[in-house]
């Protein structure tokens, strides 16, 4: 079974500043991989960025990287020079590596970007 | 790749109608998936299908609700006697086996009235 806990309801940053969003996890399983997805108002969710759990190095795409902290179970989400466009609704998920798949999302965190 | 396609994007029905949802995954994905998300809330899982197998429903799917994917293509899912605490957006999302990654669908938000 997989838990993932959210404990940011909403989380606020001005245009070009830094924004770190966090997420906690429980598992199981000793292969697993972890997402950030986001959810932009009234559109669809899309990947941010994925980790695998037996890779230590962190994730980084563009402007988006994460502080993975297995031992910690914690995986939390930075947004260097944020922008308007990062405003949305972010999920933290977890994935078992031994099933198909199924993704176990947090509560989400809304993000409000300020100009 | 038009990505994954969902219809309707909103229905609105009245308690004890049937719904039925359709879901096109991206083409040659042989994974899809359902999940329910109610507002303020992450998507919970519904059920899964490998090809044209189900190979896991969630406890959350009750007898009322039934989901397809006859020729391992798009897929439906059913909501027999539609209820109040059924409204919700019903998400989409395929993937291929081994990548891990999922791609969702815009949706469709069911309201029950």
């Amino acid at each position: 079974a997989q838990t993932v806990t959210q404990s940011q309801p909403e989380m606020s940053v001005q245009e070009a500043e830094t924004v770190t969003l966090s997420c906690t996890y429980d598992t199981s399983e000793s292969d697993y991989y972890l997402f950030w997805y986001k959810q932009p108002p009234s559109r669809q969710m899309i990947l941010v960025i994925r980790q695998e759990a037996y890779k230590q190095q962190n994730a980084t795409e563009n402007r988006f990287s994460v502080n993975f902290q297995k031992a910690a179970k914690s995986f939390s989400l930075k947004i260097s020079d944020s922008q308007l466009g990062d405003a949305a609704m972010y999920f933290c998920a977890s994935a078992g590596g031994t099933s198909y798949g199924k993704l176990t999302f947090g509560q989400g965190t809304i993000l409000t970007v300020h100009p | 790749d038009t990505g994954v396609s969902q219809d309707p994007r909103h229905k609105i029905t009245k308690r004890g109608q049937n719904v039925t949802f359709r879901c096109d995954p991206i083409s040659e994905h042989n994974r899809l998936y359902w999940y329910r998300q109610t507002l303020g809330q992450g998507p919970e899982f519904l059920t899964y299908f490998q090809n044209e197998a189900q190979l896991e429903k969630s406890r959350l799917l009750s007898d009322r609700f039934s989901a397809e994917r006859p020729k391992g293509s798009f897929s439906t899912l059913e909501i027999q006697r539609t209820e109040q605490g059924d409204s919700a957006m019903y998400l989409c999302a395929s993937s291929v086996q081994g990548e891990n990654i999922q791609y969702f669908g815009a949706g469709t938000r069911l309201s029950v009235l």
